[in-house]
């Protein structure tokens, strides 16, 4: 069984560009939580989906940033117009319900010049 | 809300020396907790858990105990290796309506000499 995967490893993208990721969570995981690790810190919580749903954004950036998790294929991070400040590994977890174990991706390191 | 405070690294060890991490929390109602392991470029591997008071998690030869009368979760490990060196997080999931996100402390880096 594939762990959770997670491209680009590495994504560079220049301020005003936009910033795609992708996870596609374990077989049978129908749960994504995505989270946010700046230099020297830990990880912060961004927003965590269900199939087709949006159930809780409240670490989600106001602005710029949206996610979506479609009935086919992976879950989407978008980060439009990206400032240098949006530099940062960000990983998905996946977990098979709400209430169970959550597995990392690798991460995707973005990097904005 | 819920926070999680651990000791700032970076740890520098020799091999063989004990181990221990502190990890404290605040939180409402009754967390599980956990500690995560972050080597170089890589993502979070879940090395122990905890889900209610008193309960010993163990793995690899790390082991914590979730204190509720001192809200803490102390990793430890009596003799580590070289390999052992990472950033080691502790975690607690906040179990809501809105799902079970995590709750991560800044992470402690952990350097081991030969």
């Amino acid at each position: 069984n594939a762990g959770v995967m997670q491209n680009p490893r590495h994504l560079v993208r220049r301020r005003g560009q936009e910033a795609r990721l992708r996870c596609s969570p374990m077989k049978g995981h129908s749960h994504v939580y995505w989270y946010r690790q700046l230099p020297e810190e830990g990880l912060k919580f961004m927003v965590y989906l269900q199939k087709e749903n949006i159930i809780d954004e409240s670490g989600m950036p106001k602005e710029r940033f949206s996610a979506e998790f479609p009935k086919e294929g992976p879950s989407i991070l978008r980060i439009q117009q990206v400032v240098r400040g949006d530099s940062a590994a960000y990983f998905c977890a996946s977990s098979p319900s709400r209430a169970d174990e959550q597995f990392f991706g690798p991460g995707t390191r973005l990097t904005v010049l | 809300g819920n926070s999680v405070t651990q000791m700032e690294g970076p740890v520098t060890l020799s091999e063989e020396a004990f181990l221990t991490i502190n990890c404290t929390y605040t939180a409402t109602g009754y967390p599980s907790l956990f500690w995560y392991v972050q080597y170089p470029g890589e993502g979070l591997q879940l090395l122990l858990k905890a889900t209610k008071a008193d309960d010993k998690g163990s793995n690899k030869g790390f082991e914590a105990t979730y204190r509720k009368e001192t809200t803490s979760f102390h990793l430890e490990k009596g003799s580590v290796q070289v390999s052992d060196s990472a950033v080691y997080f502790c975690a607690l999931s906040g179990s809501s309506n809105a799902g079970n996100m995590l709750t991560f402390g800044g992470g402690t880096r952990l350097m081991v000499k030969p």
